[in-house]
Protein backbone atom coordinates (compact mmCIF):
# COMPACT_ATOMS: atom_id res chain seq x y z
CA UNK A 1 0.00 0.00 0.00
CA UNK A 2 1.36 4.01 -1.16
CA UNK A 3 -0.26 5.02 2.39
CA UNK A 4 0.07 8.75 2.09
CA UNK A 5 1.40 10.24 -0.63
CA UNK A 6 2.63 13.86 -1.39
CA UNK A 7 4.33 15.61 -4.28
CA UNK A 8 6.71 17.46 -4.81
CA UNK A 9 9.17 16.29 -2.48
CA UNK A 10 11.83 19.30 -3.51
CA UNK A 11 11.00 22.68 -4.30
CA UNK A 12 12.35 26.04 -4.57
CA UNK A 13 10.05 28.97 -5.16
CA UNK A 14 10.98 32.36 -5.56
CA UNK A 15 9.32 35.26 -3.43
CA UNK A 16 5.56 36.30 -4.94
CA UNK A 17 5.31 32.85 -6.90
CA UNK A 18 2.49 30.44 -6.56
CA UNK A 19 2.85 26.58 -6.33
CA UNK A 20 0.27 24.00 -5.10
CA UNK A 21 1.26 20.71 -2.99
CA UNK A 22 -0.76 17.42 -4.08
CA UNK A 23 -1.59 14.31 -1.34
CA UNK A 24 -2.98 12.05 -1.94
CA UNK A 25 -4.37 8.93 0.69
CA UNK A 26 -5.28 5.08 -0.27
CA UNK A 27 -6.15 4.35 3.46
CA UNK A 28 -10.06 5.68 2.78
CA UNK A 29 -9.66 8.08 5.39
CA UNK A 30 -11.88 10.31 6.19
CA UNK A 31 -9.28 13.30 7.87
CA UNK A 32 -6.80 14.84 5.81
CA UNK A 33 -4.21 17.59 7.07
CA UNK A 34 -1.26 19.71 6.50
CA UNK A 35 1.26 20.89 9.12
CA UNK A 36 4.62 22.31 8.79
CA UNK A 37 7.76 21.52 10.47
CA UNK A 38 10.36 24.48 11.68
CA UNK A 39 13.79 24.22 13.45
CA UNK A 40 13.06 24.59 17.07
CA UNK A 41 9.42 24.15 16.70
CA UNK A 42 6.58 21.20 16.88
CA UNK A 43 4.58 20.55 14.21
CA UNK A 44 2.31 23.20 13.20
CA UNK A 45 -1.31 22.45 11.91
CA UNK A 46 -1.81 24.70 8.72
CA UNK A 47 -5.12 23.09 7.65
CA UNK A 48 -7.53 20.00 7.98
CA UNK A 49 -10.12 18.26 6.52
CA UNK A 50 -12.05 16.57 9.25
CA UNK A 51 -14.08 15.06 6.21
CA UNK A 52 -14.51 15.25 2.73
CA UNK A 53 -16.42 19.14 1.85
CA UNK A 54 -15.05 20.19 4.83
CA UNK A 55 -11.99 22.68 5.27
CA UNK A 56 -10.87 24.29 8.48
CA UNK A 57 -8.19 26.60 9.50
CA UNK A 58 -5.38 24.94 11.90
CA UNK A 59 -2.82 27.21 14.01
CA UNK A 60 -1.16 28.74 11.28
CA UNK A 61 -3.40 29.76 7.95
CA UNK A 62 -2.23 32.86 6.66
CA UNK A 63 -1.03 32.72 3.12
CA UNK A 64 -2.61 29.24 2.61
CA UNK A 65 -5.38 27.77 1.09
CA UNK A 66 -6.72 24.34 0.66
CA UNK A 67 -9.01 21.69 -1.00
CA UNK A 68 -10.42 18.89 -0.24
CA UNK A 69 -10.91 17.64 -4.12
CA UNK A 70 -12.60 14.30 -2.98
CA UNK A 71 -12.13 11.58 -0.28
CA UNK A 72 -8.38 10.96 -1.38
CA UNK A 73 -6.98 14.00 -2.01
CA UNK A 74 -6.20 17.30 -0.18
CA UNK A 75 -3.81 19.97 -1.56
CA UNK A 76 -2.31 23.12 -0.38
CA UNK A 77 -1.74 26.44 -2.45
CA UNK A 78 0.70 28.96 -1.88
CA UNK A 79 -0.65 32.14 -3.85
CA UNK A 80 2.21 34.40 -3.51
CA UNK A 81 5.11 32.63 -1.50
CA UNK A 82 7.31 33.96 0.77
CA UNK A 83 10.50 33.46 2.65
CA UNK A 84 8.72 33.38 6.09
CA UNK A 85 6.93 30.12 4.01
CA UNK A 86 10.20 28.21 3.64
CA UNK A 87 9.51 24.64 5.97
CA UNK A 88 9.06 21.23 5.49
CA UNK A 89 5.64 20.32 4.55
CA UNK A 90 3.90 17.40 5.36
CA UNK A 91 0.34 15.94 4.85
CA UNK A 92 -1.47 13.22 6.82
CA UNK A 93 -4.97 11.47 6.96
CA UNK A 94 -6.17 9.59 10.01
CA UNK A 95 -9.66 7.42 10.02
CA UNK A 96 -11.68 10.40 12.02
CA UNK A 97 -10.55 13.48 13.73
CA UNK A 98 -7.88 12.64 16.36
CA UNK A 99 -7.07 9.00 15.41
CA UNK A 100 -3.71 8.61 14.91
CA UNK A 101 -2.23 9.78 12.01
CA UNK A 102 -0.64 8.62 8.98
CA UNK A 103 2.13 10.96 7.62
CA UNK A 104 3.32 11.97 3.72
CA UNK A 105 7.34 11.95 3.19
CA UNK A 106 7.11 15.71 3.57
CA UNK A 107 8.02 18.58 0.87
CA UNK A 108 10.99 20.45 1.60
CA UNK A 109 10.22 24.04 0.53
CA UNK A 110 12.64 27.23 -0.14
CA UNK A 111 11.31 30.47 -0.90
CA UNK A 112 13.75 32.60 -1.73
CA UNK B 1 -4.49 27.26 22.15
CA UNK B 2 -2.78 24.58 24.50
CA UNK B 3 0.85 24.04 25.53
CA UNK B 4 1.95 20.78 24.91
CA UNK B 5 5.44 20.62 26.72
CA UNK B 6 8.24 17.41 26.19
CA UNK B 7 11.44 16.97 28.29
CA UNK B 8 14.55 16.57 27.97
CA UNK B 9 15.00 18.25 24.38
CA UNK B 10 17.47 15.67 23.88
CA UNK B 11 18.91 12.50 25.37
CA UNK B 12 22.49 10.72 24.44
CA UNK B 13 22.23 6.88 26.15
CA UNK B 14 24.31 3.72 25.87
CA UNK B 15 23.19 0.72 24.44
CA UNK B 16 21.40 -1.50 26.84
CA UNK B 17 20.44 1.56 28.97
CA UNK B 18 16.67 1.88 29.98
CA UNK B 19 15.45 5.08 29.29
CA UNK B 20 12.15 7.55 29.95
CA UNK B 21 11.06 10.85 28.92
CA UNK B 22 8.13 12.92 29.68
CA UNK B 23 5.15 14.75 28.16
CA UNK B 24 2.75 17.31 29.94
CA UNK B 25 -0.22 18.98 28.56
CA UNK B 26 -3.10 20.83 30.45
CA UNK B 27 -5.09 18.31 32.58
CA UNK B 28 -8.72 20.18 32.21
CA UNK B 29 -10.32 19.32 29.05
CA UNK B 30 -8.74 16.29 28.46
CA UNK B 31 -9.61 14.19 24.97
CA UNK B 32 -6.35 11.94 23.97
CA UNK B 33 -2.34 11.47 24.11
CA UNK B 34 -0.57 10.61 21.00
CA UNK B 35 3.22 9.50 21.21
CA UNK B 36 4.71 9.13 17.75
CA UNK B 37 8.87 8.12 16.55
CA UNK B 38 10.55 10.06 14.28
CA UNK B 39 13.38 8.77 12.40
CA UNK B 40 15.63 11.50 10.65
CA UNK B 41 14.70 11.35 6.86
CA UNK B 42 11.52 9.39 7.46
CA UNK B 43 8.52 10.67 8.37
CA UNK B 44 6.54 10.58 12.13
CA UNK B 45 5.01 6.83 12.72
CA UNK B 46 2.32 6.59 15.77
CA UNK B 47 3.24 4.75 18.46
CA UNK B 48 0.34 4.93 20.57
CA UNK B 49 -2.79 6.81 21.78
CA UNK B 50 -4.00 6.91 24.49
CA UNK B 51 -7.30 8.60 26.12
CA UNK B 52 -7.91 6.83 29.50
CA UNK B 53 -6.44 8.03 32.84
CA UNK B 54 -4.40 5.30 33.90
CA UNK B 55 -3.76 3.68 30.54
CA UNK B 56 -0.80 2.01 29.67
CA UNK B 57 0.14 0.81 25.97
CA UNK B 58 3.42 -1.28 25.13
CA UNK B 59 4.91 -2.00 21.69
CA UNK B 60 8.20 -4.07 22.23
CA UNK B 61 10.53 -2.43 24.23
CA UNK B 62 8.73 0.61 24.10
CA UNK B 63 5.74 1.53 26.57
CA UNK B 64 3.56 4.60 28.09
CA UNK B 65 1.32 5.84 31.18
CA UNK B 66 -1.15 8.51 31.14
CA UNK B 67 -2.04 10.36 33.82
CA UNK B 68 -5.00 12.89 32.66
CA UNK B 69 -5.57 14.45 36.37
CA UNK B 70 -1.79 15.94 36.64
CA UNK B 71 -1.79 15.97 32.80
CA UNK B 72 1.48 14.04 31.96
CA UNK B 73 2.58 11.06 30.06
CA UNK B 74 5.84 8.79 30.79
CA UNK B 75 7.46 6.82 27.60
CA UNK B 76 9.73 4.18 28.39
CA UNK B 77 12.60 2.09 26.75
CA UNK B 78 13.99 -0.76 27.55
CA UNK B 79 17.20 -2.11 26.64
CA UNK B 80 17.51 0.77 24.35
CA UNK B 81 19.37 0.20 21.01
CA UNK B 82 20.92 2.46 18.20
CA UNK B 83 17.56 1.51 15.92
CA UNK B 84 15.81 3.05 18.77
CA UNK B 85 17.68 6.04 18.13
CA UNK B 86 14.95 9.05 17.12
CA UNK B 87 13.11 11.75 17.83
CA UNK B 88 9.46 11.50 20.09
CA UNK B 89 6.69 13.75 19.71
CA UNK B 90 3.84 13.38 21.93
CA UNK B 91 0.77 15.67 20.75
CA UNK B 92 -2.80 16.40 21.90
CA UNK B 93 -6.06 17.86 20.81
CA UNK B 94 -6.84 21.74 21.25
CA UNK B 95 -9.82 22.68 22.89
CA UNK B 96 -10.95 19.47 24.43
CA UNK B 97 -11.30 17.72 21.09
CA UNK B 98 -13.76 19.90 19.82
CA UNK B 99 -11.71 21.02 17.06
CA UNK B 100 -9.09 19.06 14.93
CA UNK B 101 -5.64 20.74 15.51
CA UNK B 102 -3.77 17.99 17.15
CA UNK B 103 -0.78 19.64 18.89
CA UNK B 104 2.49 18.69 19.38
CA UNK B 105 5.43 19.06 21.43
CA UNK B 106 8.30 19.72 20.35
CA UNK B 107 9.87 16.61 20.85
CA UNK B 108 12.50 14.47 22.55
CA UNK B 109 15.57 13.79 20.35
CA UNK B 110 17.44 10.44 21.88
CA UNK B 111 20.60 8.88 20.97
CA UNK B 112 21.58 5.46 21.14
CA UNK B 113 25.49 5.12 21.14
CA UNK B 114 26.19 1.25 19.78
Amino acid sequence: NAGVTQTPKFQVLKTGQSMTLQCAQDMNHNSMYWYRQDPGMGLRLIYYSASEGTTDKGEVPNGYNVSRLNKREFSLRLESAAPSQTSVYFCASSTLVHEKLFFGSGTQLSVL
Amino acid sequence: ILNVEQSPQSLHVQEGDSTNFTCSFPSSNFYALHWYRWETAKSPEALFVMTLNGDEKKKGQISATLNTKEGYSYLYIKGSQPEDSATYLCASPNYGGSQGNLIFGKGTKLSVKP
